[in-house]
């Protein structure tokens, strides 16, 4: 399967603790983007990378939670000190774009946060 | 401040008749509009998408079109069909930000 990839689909945690979800985007994307979606809502933009680059992070990103992208490859997103709001699904996707439009988002299946 | 809007969370429509999804957008900077489709327990896929400077795109059963004056844009599928049961998002960028609705719950009955 070539698509985009995230790891692990579903994480219970307690109140306090920290979590990191790893994406492994489309291979030859050089974009990578994060969302958050809560139930009856869209996904919410969170931040993006152009290869390693993070070039936009979204207000919605607290000092509570990091992103990376070594190497330009796969990215991980921290939450540290996790609430109860954190309670989500954190979706990756990926694209190929050149130029300054984003272009198609091919997103993976998400990962489920649930903050007890 | 919600600047993409769907603003009917679900919609009943008869197998074999056309399903039309509404959408509309405040920041008249987006130049290209996009249509998602999310079945449960995956991610969005997508659908269909339009530059700013066309009114209409075809793809086979899907046509989305847009009316820049009305920020106002709409999927057409015709005819519809059980596998279009889903929630469809629609979407807009502006540089390389996609911001999104919150979706439109479509029902195909039988």
């Amino acid at each position: 399967d070539t698509g985009v990839s995230q790891d692990p689909r579903h994480k219970i945690t307690k109140r306090g603790q920290n979590v990191t979800f790893r994406c492994d985007p489309i291979s030859e994307h050089n974009r990578l983007y994060w969302y958050r979606q809560t139930l009856g809502q869209g996904p919410e933009f969170l931040t993006y990378f152009q290869n390693e680059a993070q070039l936009e992070k979204s207000r919605l990103l607290s000092d509570r939670f990091s992103a990376e992208r070594p190497k330009g490859s796969f990215s991980t997103l921290e939450i540290q000190r996790t609430e109860q709001g954190d309670s989500a699904m954190y979706l990756c996707a990926s694209s190929l774009r050149t130029g300054r439009a984003a272009g198609e988002l091919f997103f993976g299946e998400g990962s489920r946060l649930t903050v007890l | 401040d919600q600047q993409v809007k769907q603003n009917s969370p679900s919609l009943s429509v008869q197998e074999g008749r056309i399903s039309i999804l509404n959408c509309d957008y405040t920041n008249s900077m987006f130049d290209y509009f996009l249509w998602y489709k999310k079945y449960p327990a995956e991610g969005p896929t997508f659908l269909i998408s339009i530059s700013s400077i066309k009114d209409k795109n075809e793809d086979g059963r899907f046509t989305v079109f847009l009316n820049k004056s009305a920020k106002h844009l709409s999927l057409h599928i015709v005819p519809s069909q059980p596998g279009d049961s889903a929630v469809y998002f629609c979407a807009a960028s502006v540089g390389d930000k996609i911001i999104f609705g919150k979706g439109t719950r479509l029902h195909i009955l039988p």
